[in-house]
């Protein structure tokens, strides 16, 4: 079953807007990890978020952690139209973390040029 | 490309059919992993192995699935008797597990798309 529930669903904006992706989970977690998945494409992995941070950063990408309420949020700023994907959140939640990741269902982002 | 493949891309087949997919991890990385996703959904666990063996597996994996890693590279995913409910995209991964209490990604291939007919 599925851990993560992304939130929107489906996502639209304009080049150069920024988009803001939630993600929800029910169980206690070792990290969280954000993958982007182009159509035809595997996924590609893009940040991973410790559960003793609170906020990481790369590149356009910025993540949130609030373990208190077992949410991420990922946020693209200044988005392209080579964003446009489908983007998961996986939390791995073994004590002894690196194996199993359990993904959400995902949020579709379009972006429009 | 030294990046985690998978062959075949596609595979159609009927029902009850046997099917085989394999999957070739980067290099160095000692464990590999099976995720199956279906359209709209996100990919769902169903084996991983460190090395050669295979330390857990899904509910997802009936017995009608059978997974190895033999010599602690390549993957072979075995379907038995095929039915339509399997058709979905078979994902492999890899990563290298250095130490424990580490987080590691894991590096995903293109995919096997299974139809069943």
């Amino acid at each position: 079953s599925q851990q993560g529930e992304e939130d929107p669903q489906a996502l639209s904006i304009q080049e150069g807007e920024n988009a803001t992706m939630n993600c929800s989970y029910k169980t206690s977690i070792n990290n969280l990890q954000w993958y982007r998945q182009n159509s035809g494409r595997g996924l590609v992995h893009l940040i991973l978020i410790r559960s003793n941070e609170r906020e990481k950063h790369s590149g356009r990408l910025r993540v949130t952690l609030d373990t208190s309420k077992k949410s991420s949020s990922l946020l693209i700023t200044a988005s392209r139209a080579a964003d446009t994907a489908s983007y998961f959140c996986a939390t791995d939640r073994s004590e002894t973390s690196g194996s199993r990741l359990t993904f959400g269902e995902g949020t579709q982002l379009t972006v429009n040029p | 490309d030294t990046g985690v493949s998978q062959d075949p891309r596609h595979k159609i087949t009927k029902r009850g059919q046997n099917v085989t997919f394999r999957c070739d991890p980067i290099s160095e990385h000692n464990r590999l992993y099976w995720y199956r996703q279906t359209l709209g959904q996100g990919p769902e666990f169903l084996t991983y192995f460190q090395n050669e063996a295979q330390l857990e597996k899904s509910r997802l994996l009936s017995d009608r699935f059978s997974a190895e890693r033999p010599k602690g590279s390549f993957s072979t995913l075995e379907i038995q008797r095929t039915e339509q409910g399997d058709s979905a995209m078979y994902l492999c991964a890899s990563s290298f597990r250095l130490a424990e209490m580490v987080p590691n990604e894991q590096f995903f291939g293109p995919g096997t798309r299974l139809t069943v007919l």
